[in-house]
């Protein structure tokens, strides 16, 4: 079974540009989140869909941060304008609905600097 | 304010000996408590889980083990291996949602 693809797998962007991550969840998984990790941290949740709708999105900084699942399989998520505080990696982990744990599962991750 | 709390950002251990990892938690009506191990460069992988009406789950060399009164949770590696090496985060399910909510991690080293 293919795990949770990202793209890219690094990425460097001057403040105030704008970036975009991709996230491909392992095929059947109904439920995808994005998670921020800055260093030092553990992973914070950002947005999670249940097939293309939203789920929970409270901790998404609206103002420059936005996600869409259009067809309930592969996510993007956008930063547009980037600021410094944004430097973290980028989580992209999806879970199946019928599982009877709650694990989810990631991906490698984007990493993200903004200078 | 952070629900999940690892207070050691990091633990040595000899190769063979127990590695004990814990975690405390604040929030009651956390359910589910899941450990996840994370390599340099790698997303973190699930390890092990423990539902909150039980108070210990043991899947090979990994046990954890759940004290609700006292709000904490432990991950216990016997025996240690190198291979173990990496950090280890604790998260936590809310009964009222379905987002995780992760501690700071522990660093592990295991030495020869």
């Amino acid at each position: 079974e293919a795990g949770v693809a990202q793209s890219p797998r690094y990425k460097i962007i001057e403040k105030r540009q704008s970036v975009a991550f991709w996230c491909n969840p392992i095929s059947g998984h109904a439920t995808l989140y994005w998670y921020q990790q800055i260093l030092g941290q553990g992973p914070k949740l950002l947005i999670q869909f249940q097939n293309n709708g939203v789920v929970d999105d409270s901790q998404l900084p609206k103002d420059r941060f936005s996600a869409e699942r259009l067809k309930g399989v592969d996510s993007t998520l956008k930063i547009q304008p980037a600021k410094l505080e944004d430097s973290a990696v980028y989580l992209c982990a999806s879970r199946h609905l019928a599982a009877s744990s709650y694990e989810q599962y990631f991906g490698p991750g984007t990493r993200l600097t903004v200078t | 304010d952070q629900q999940v709390k690892q207070n050691s950002p990091s633990l040595s251990v000899q190769e063979g000996r127990i590695s004990i990892l814990n975690c405390d938690y604040t929030n009651s009506m956390f359910d589910y408590f899941l450990w996840y191990k994370k390599y340099p460069a790698e997303g973190p992988t699930f390890l092990i889980s423990i539902s909150s009406i039980k108070d210990k789950n043991e899947d090979g060399r990994f046990t954890v083990f759940l004290n609700k009164s006292a709000k904490h949770l432990s991950l216990h590696i016997v025996p240690s291996q190198p291979g173990d090496s990496a950090v280890y985060f604790c998260a936590a399910r809310s009964n009222s949602g379905y987002a995780l909510n992760f501690g700071k991690g522990t660093s592990l080293l295991v030495t020869p």
